[in-house]
């Protein structure tokens, strides 16, 4: 089973802000990786699959990349409705789909 | 506007069986590349996958609740059920059910990643 660890746990930022968020794997996923966002309350939404493309309606400011075992999430200018929990997810080798911890964006 | 939706019952008691139907639109299970997940997140901690169903009837399931879980399709429905016996309390959680998308942007995808979600059920298991 590839295992996914985030981090930070939690990293509290600013409006205006830039964010990056970390997620590493245990053995190399190519370009496999995806990120989500959760806000309170609400099911995860794709935010960027296979590491560095953004998804449908997924605003400019988000950036994704890495590839093998290291991969980075950046948010260049952080917004209000950014604050959330985002979690990577790999589709390399599967069965188990598996998924990192979660990192949650606060505000500061 | 592709949509998904979860019910069920929200309540079940311990050693009972969990069924929960995930209805959509917009989509068809029997189109070549889609398939359908379940994942579940305990209150406060973090996604977990637990079973995909993909449109030629491949299932999978996470290793460590195999035994419990089954995923099946309706396609005239437009519905997946997951069955998941032996309930615990620790198997309390949101129950979300995803849809797995053929293409994005004309790029296969083979492997599941989910462009659409459920709001979630939750379900508590509780004497």
């Amino acid at each position: 089973e590839i295992v996914l660890t985030q981090s930070p746990a939690t990293l509290s930022l600013s409006p205006g802000e830039r964010a990056t968020l970390s997620c590493k794997a245990s053995q190399s996923i190519s370009t496999y990786l995806v990120w989500y966002q959760q806000r309170l309350g609400q099911a995860p939404r794709l935010l960027i699959y296979d590491a560095s493309n953004r998804a449908t309606d997924i605003p400019g400011r988000f950036s994704g990349s890495g590839s093998g075992t290291d991969f980075t999430l950046t948010i260049s200018s952080l917004e209000p409705e950014d604050f959330a929990v985002y979690y990577c997810q790999q589709r390399f080798n599967w069965p188990p789909i598996t998924f990192g911890q979660g990192t949650r964006l606060e505000i500061k | 506007q592709i949509t998904l939706k979860e019910s069920g019952p929200t309540l079940v008691k311990p050693t009972q069986t969990l069924t929960l139907t995930c209805t959509f639109s917009a989509f068809s299970l029997s189109a070549s590349g889609v398939g359908v997940g379940w994942i579940r997140q305990p209150p406060g901690k973090a996604l977990e996958w637990l079973a995909f169903i993909y449109w030629n009837d491949d299932k999978h399931y996470s290793p460590s609740l195999e035994n419990r879980l089954t995923i099946t399709k309706d396609t005239t429905r437009n519905q997946v059920v997951l069955t998941m016996t032996d309930m615990d309390p620790v198997d309390t959680a949101t129950y979300f059910c995803a849809h797995k998308p053929d293409t994005i942007f004309g790029l296969v995808m083979r492997n599941p990643l989910f462009d659409y979600w459920g709001p979630g059920i939750l379900v508590t298991v509780s004497a």
